[in-house]
Parts: C-alpha cells; structure tokens; sequence
C-alpha cells in the first residue's frame, strides 16, 4: 500500500525566514493535498497538486510537485507566527476510496 | 462558507460502554469519511461511504465500529463497546466528488476511562 513521508517532523525557525517541508511518496502521485491543522482542529486544505512539474502559491506558500510525482514540498517565505502549525500532507489511493496522510510536520515560529 | 460540522466536542465515556459521534457533512457532498487521529500520531482512515453502503474501510474499522446515514443530514459512527484505545481525535470528512480535497470539521475528542 501507499505511504506517505514527510520531513521534517518538525521545525523551529525564526519569524521572517524561509522554510520547506517535503513529502515524498512510495508510489506515483496522482493527487496531492496539502493540509494545515492547528492543535485540537481539523484539518484545513491548502493546495491541491496533480500534474508533475505543477506549482501552486497562495499568499506566502508555494507547493510543488516534482516532474516523477513522487515528491512533493511546500515552502514558505518570511514565515509568521500565524504559519505555526502541522501540516500534512495527503494523497488519494488509486482505484481506492481514501486519502491517506503522512505523519505531519510540526511548524514553531518563534517572533 | 458551508461547513462540516460535529458533536460533541469532546465525549468521555467509560470502557465498555456505547458512543456515538455523529456528523453533518456539507450538504450537497456525496461521499463522506470518518478518520480518527490518536494524540501525536497521524490522520489514519477508518471507512468511506458513499450511495448509502461502505465503500472502504481499515483494519481499525472492526466489528465494533458501523456507520450510518440515518437521513438526509447526519453520517454517524458508532462504538459498540469502548476500549482505552479507542480514546483519539475522530474527524468527519465529506466531498462533492472523488480525487478532489476533503472537508473536515473539527473533530470529536473521545476518551475512555
């Protein structure tokens, strides 16, 4: 079955500097979620990646899916405590009825 | 925005007894889900259901668990009999269509004591 890596599992940076989380695939992609959950919430969807090569931004987050479809990163430019959170990366099962998740990557931001 | 909403917020109940987390999902989604998340650990997938029958379910998805679509509004997942194990985080997920992003609501903390 399909697994989901994430790395890192979390990451403490400094308000204003940039950083990237990468998701990484046992089989090929065939859609990819990116999620944001803050402590104790559900999951809130962030950018849907499908085509390889393809590149999504929305405000200061950019996700990324890489030309083989195995690999994926989101990356975040002068990060805010407002970015602090777990995000998680999600793929559909082909021929399955589920999205699976990775582990998740805890963010800290520190002001 | 429509939104997916669950209740209760947080359920305690004692090992061996019922419970019942129940769901509305987005009111014109299809397809709905019932993941659980155990404290620290990831989302894991428990069952989907679509057309009124399970169309997926996981390992954890045993004999003790059912779903139910009683009407046209609520999804509800049902614990038969509760372990300490089954204390977690369940989210409620929902979709108008497959391969697209699922919506989540804000998730029932359940422990058992």
């Amino acid at each position: 079955s399909q697994e989901l890596e994430q790395s890192p599992q979390s990451l403490i940076v400094q308000e204003g500097k940039n950083l990237t989380i990468n998701c990484t695939s046992s089989k090929t992609l065939y859609g990819l979620y990116w999620y944001k959950q803050k402590y104790g919430e559900g999951l809130i969807f962030l950018m849907m990646l499908q085509k390889g090569g393809e590149e999504k931004s929305h405000e200061k987050i950019t996700a990324k899916l890489d030309e083989k479809k195995q690999q994926s990163s989101l990356h975040i430019t002068a990060s805010q405590p407002s970015h602090a959170g777990i995000y998680l990366c999600g793929a559909d099962q082909t021929g399955g009825f589920k999205t699976i998740f990775g582990a998740g990557t805890r963010l800290f931001v520190k002001a | 925005e429509p939104e997916v909403t669950q209740t209760p917020s947080h359920q305690v109940t004692q090992m061996g007894q019922e419970v019942i987390l129940r769901c509305v999902p987005i009111s014109n989604h299809l397809y709905f889900y019932w993941y659980r998340q155990i404290l620290g650990q990831k989302v894991e997938f428990l069952v989907s259901f679509y057309n009124n029958e399970i169309s997926e379910k996981s390992e954890i998805f045993d004999d003790q668990f059912s779903v139910e679509r009683p009407d046209g509004s609520n999804f509800t997942l049902k614990i038969r009999s509760t372990k300490l194990e089954d204390s977690a985080m369940y989210f409620c997920a929902s979709h108008s269509q497959r391969n697209s992003p699922l919506h989540f609501g804000n998730g029932t903390r359940l422990t058992v004591t």
